[in-house]
Parts: structure tokens; C-alpha cells; sequence
């Protein structure tokens, strides 16, 4: 069964540093989404990608955040300057077009990211 | 603005009896509502979705939930609860939008006795 996956499964880094969250959505799919989840905390859009340009972002996706896909398969989320408050599980998500916001999102298993 | 609330963040039922985790949500507009399940290590899975028609929407693994407009809830139930139930339960709300992000609720930990 085709699956979202993510790598790596834990990130640690120190605070201001750069990271790229990586993201493999399902192949046929065309929308592609990313969420996070700080510890304790609900599972929280940040933003979502169509088309090769973002569709719509949070108020979290600030100017620190960038996503990009950069060939066929990959969806990358990139943080310029890690701050503490980033620590969180971030999920990468996609769906297939078609009828619209009732598509599925197929879940990665996630990224926990550490900054220190 | 759309949100969830889901009442309980950890509920313990004993192997065999009733679930019942329960969400609620504020929309504007029409909602597609959502329960999502997660195992540990593991990312999201759908258990059921709303969209339009019948209001009792039957998911995966015996779960079923319930779409009340007037008392705007999307409770999820399953009869009899098996130790592999045990996780955590997310509720989510969505728009009619080219996006359809998804609004979650708190989640819920489910925890199964035996």
C-alpha cells in the first residue's frame, strides 16, 4: 500500500541553525500539506502546496519557513533559523485532486525535531 | 473560524465495554469532519470522514461516529473495545476550500484495560 514517508524520524539541532524536513508524498498525489505538533499540544497547520506554489499558510509559516518541491517526489520543509519554540513533531501529509477538501490526507509517520 | 473540541484527553474503558471519545466543533459553514487515529511512532490514520448524506458514517475497525448538527458533535463510538485500540484519537474539522486543511481538536488517549 503506497504511504507518505519522512526523513529523518528525529532532528536535533542547536538553535539558529538551518533544517530541511523531508517529505516523500504518494506518488499520484498532488496536493501536499505540513503540520506540526509541539508536545501536548493539537496537531496545527502550518501550510499547504499545489502547483508548485503554496496554497494557503498559518500564521505560524513566517518568513523562517519555506517549502519546496524540489524534483518529482521529494516535499521539503526548510526552517532558515531554528528557535527553541520549533521543537515539535512536524507531519507531512498528501491527497490526491479531485472532489476537493473530502480527499483523504495520508499522513506521514512524522519528524521530531529538537532544538537546542 | 472553525475549531474542535474534544472532551477528555484520556479515557480508560476495560476490553469489551463501549467507546465513546467525544468531539465538537464550531463552523460558519457546512463542516467535513474527521477522526484520525494514531499509533505510536506512526503518523495519522483515518478512521472515518463526513462529508454529506448519512450522518452515521462507519470507519475502519468497528468505529463509527455520529454527525449532529443541531447539537454540533461528531462523537466516535465502537461497541465492544479491544486492547489494540489503544491510542490516540484526533477529531478534525474542514472547510469547502482548494486547500481543505484540516482543523484537529485536542486529541484524546485512549487506554484499553484488560
Amino acid at each position: 500500500e503506497p504511504e507518505v514517508t519522512q526523513t529523518p524520524s528525529h532532528q536535533v539541532t542547536q538553535m539558529g541553525q538551518e533544517v530541511i524536513l523531508r517529505c516523500v508524498p504518494i506518488s499520484n498525489h498532488l496536493y501536499f500539506y505540513w503540520y506540526r505538533q509541539i508536545l501536548g499540544q493539537k496537531v496545527e497547520f502550518l501550510v499547504s502546496f499545489y502547483n508548485n506554489e503554496i496554497s494557503e499558510k498559518s500564521e505560524i509559516f513566517d518568513d523562517q519557513f519555506s517549502v519546496e518541491r524540489p524534483d518529482g517526489s521529494n516535499f521539503t520543509l526548510k526552517i532558515r533559523s531554528t528557535k527553541l519554540e520549533d521543537s515539535a513533531m512536524y507531519f507531512c501529509a498528501s491527497s490526491q485532486p479531485g472532489q476537493g477538501l473530502s480527499d483523504e490526507q495520508f499522513f506521514g509517520p512524522g519528524t521530531r525535531l529538537t532544538v537546542l | 473560524a472553525q475549531s474542535v473540541t474534544q472532551l477528555g484527553s484520556h479515557v480508560s474503558v476495560s476490553e469489551g465495554a463501549l467507546v465513546l471519545l467525544r468531539c465538537n466543533y464550531s463552523s460558519s459553514v457546512p463542516p467535513y469532519l474527521f477522526w484520525y487515529v494514531q499509533y505510536p511512532n506512526q503518523g495519522l490514520q483515518l478512521l472515518l470522514k463526513y462529508t454529506t448524506g448519512a450522518t452515521l458514517v462507519k470507519g475502519i475497525n468497528g468505529f463509527e461516529a455520529e454527525f449532529k448538527k443541531s447539537e454540533t458533535s461528531f462523537h466516535l463510538t465502537k461497541p465492544s473495545a479491544h486492547m489494540s485500540d489503544a491510542a490516540e484519537y484526533f477529531c478534525a474539522v474542514s472547510k469547502w476550500s482548494n486547500t481543505g486543511k484540516l482543523i484537529f481538536g485536542q486529541g484524546t488517549t485512549l487506554q484499553v484495560k484488560p
